[in-house]
């Protein structure tokens, strides 16, 4: 059973551009939600989290919308660069629980 | 202050072999977790540890085990390796707060069984 579905699958943007990657998670007990962002041969680094407490976090490029009502919620990357494509991974977890990933999307920012 | 360092970067088995990975986790951190990430999948929880005990364990069979030290370091051993045990294997530290654990990830051991 797959608790965190995210899409698309790869995304390619224009240099500048806004890329979206959306997540869907079925457990309504989950009350962390990060994203990850991995480069080839790396390990996953947090980018940015949010708590069901507030609908939108912003740091820098980075936003994470939040839809509790409809269990998804969003990462935009706000003039997206070059230096910006990489893997990222939506992931969810309540309490101290282990992080349930989604499978990642492969974003590529083309000049 | 250091970041999570796994060892060794990549390896080699062929089917039957046993393996073990190491993580040292960050400075400060008591609970070590496991994931396997298949190539073009999201990491799939292991296990966790915390302060030398097991304390959670994902799908996985048996033959995957695992130690923490009381320096918190810990060590990831694979018996009876099967072809579909190949993956990047990553080692995520946290200091488990009430609430609050964020993870920070070591770059990952290449395993490939032959």
């Amino acid at each position: 059973q797959q608790q965190v579905k995210q899409s698309p699958q790869s995304l390619i943007v224009q240099k500048g551009g806004i890329s979206i990657i959306n997540c869907a998670y079925e457990n309504t007990a989950f009350d962390y939600f990060p994203w990850y962002q991995q480069f080839p041969g790396k390990g996953p680094a947090l980018l940015i989290a949010i708590r069901p407490d507030v609908s939108e976090k912003k740091e820098g490029r980075f936003t994470i919308s939040f839809n509790k009502s409809a269990k998804q919620f969003s990462l935009h990357i706000m003039d997206s660069q070059p230096g910006d494509s990489a893997t990222y991974f939506c992931a969810a977890r309540w309490g101290n629980t282990p992080l349930v990933f989604g499978k990642g999307t492969r974003l590529s920012v083309i000049a | 202050e250091t970041g999570v360092t796994q060892s060794p970067t990549h390896l080699i088995k062929t089917r039957g072999q046993q393996v073990t990975l190491r993580c040292s986790s960050q400075s400060g951190h008591n609970t070590v977790s496991w994931y396997q990430q298949a190539l073009g999948q999201g990491p799939q929880f292991i296990f966790q540890y915390y302060r030398e005990e097991e304390n959670g364990r994902g799908n996985f069979p048996p033959r995957f085990s695992g130690l923490q030290f009381p320096n918190y370091s810990s060590e990831l051993n694979v018996n009876a390796l099967e072809l579909d045990d190949s993956a990047l294997y990553l080692c995520a530290s946290s200091l488990a707060l009430a609430g609050y654990n964020e993870q920070f990830f070591g770059p990952g051991t290449r395993l490939t069984v032959l």
